[in-house]
């Protein structure tokens, strides 16, 4: 089992521009959550998907937005990108939206410039 | 907006000694405590999930309490070793309408001299 898998590892993107971060679950997760650590900082709450919806959401604007596949992969998109937005982004799966068995991946580096 | 706090931010500990630090969380509405060992580089392992008051897990020289009611929890280390060396966080979740995922203290940071 490869467990949560990320990619890309790293990315070096310009403000203004759009990213898309993908994510595999850890095989028989249905639950995808993501996180943004940024300097310095825990990881924060951006959202989860549940059966291809998203069913929680933290105090992110709308230029994050993400999707679930119905293999439970996910993707992370973010819009009009800030200096700020440039965190490493950490994606998590679980069996439950609690996140009582959440597995994390290792995370995309985004740097934006 | 939920605050967890980790204390403390880091800590040099030597070889061969015991260590503990603190996280504390709201207790309202609260549901499970998490505590992560995250190494440079890597994904962030789970240790324990402790969800009652007075819960304790143990997990080889690595140990946790949990209290509910004034809302910490410590995690312990038997005789550091090197490999111990890592950033520890905490995180906690919550019930009730919303349930925004969980919500991390900023972690420890934990060298072990040899």
């Amino acid at each position: 089992d490869a467990g949560v898998t990320q990619s890309p590892t790293h990315l070096i993107k310009t403000r203004g521009q759009q990213v898309t971060l993908r994510c595999s679950p850890k095989s028989g997760h249905d639950t995808v959550s993501w996180y943004q650590q940024a300097l310095g900082q825990g990881p924060q709450f951006i959202f989860q998907y549940y059966e291809e919806e998203e069913r929680q959401r933290g105090n992110f604007p709308d230029r994050f937005s993400g999707h679930q596949f119905p293999n439970y992969s996910s993707e992370l998109n973010v819009n009009a990108l800030l200096l700020g937005d440039s965190a490493l982004y950490l994606c998590a799966s679980s069996l439950d939206r609690r996140g009582l068995t959440a597995f994390f991946g290792q995370g995309t580096r985004l740097t934006v410039v | 907006i939920l605050n967890v706090e980790q204390s403390p931010q880091s800590l040099h500990v030597q070889e061969g000694d015991s260590t503990n630090f603190t996280c504390s969380f709201p207790s309202s509405n609260f549901y499970a405590l998490h505590w992560y060992r995250w190494e440079t580089a890597k994904s962030p392992e789970a240790l324990f999930v402790m969800t009652l008051n007075g819960d304790e897990k143990k997990k080889g020289r690595i140990s946790a309490t949990l209290n509910t009611k004034e809302g910490y929890s410590y995690l312990y280390i038997k005789g550091s070793q090197p490999e111990d060396s890592a950033t520890y966080l905490c995180a906690s979740a919550y019930s009730g309408g919303g349930a925004d995922g969980l919500t991390f203290g900023k972690g420890t940071h934990l060298i072990i001299q040899p």
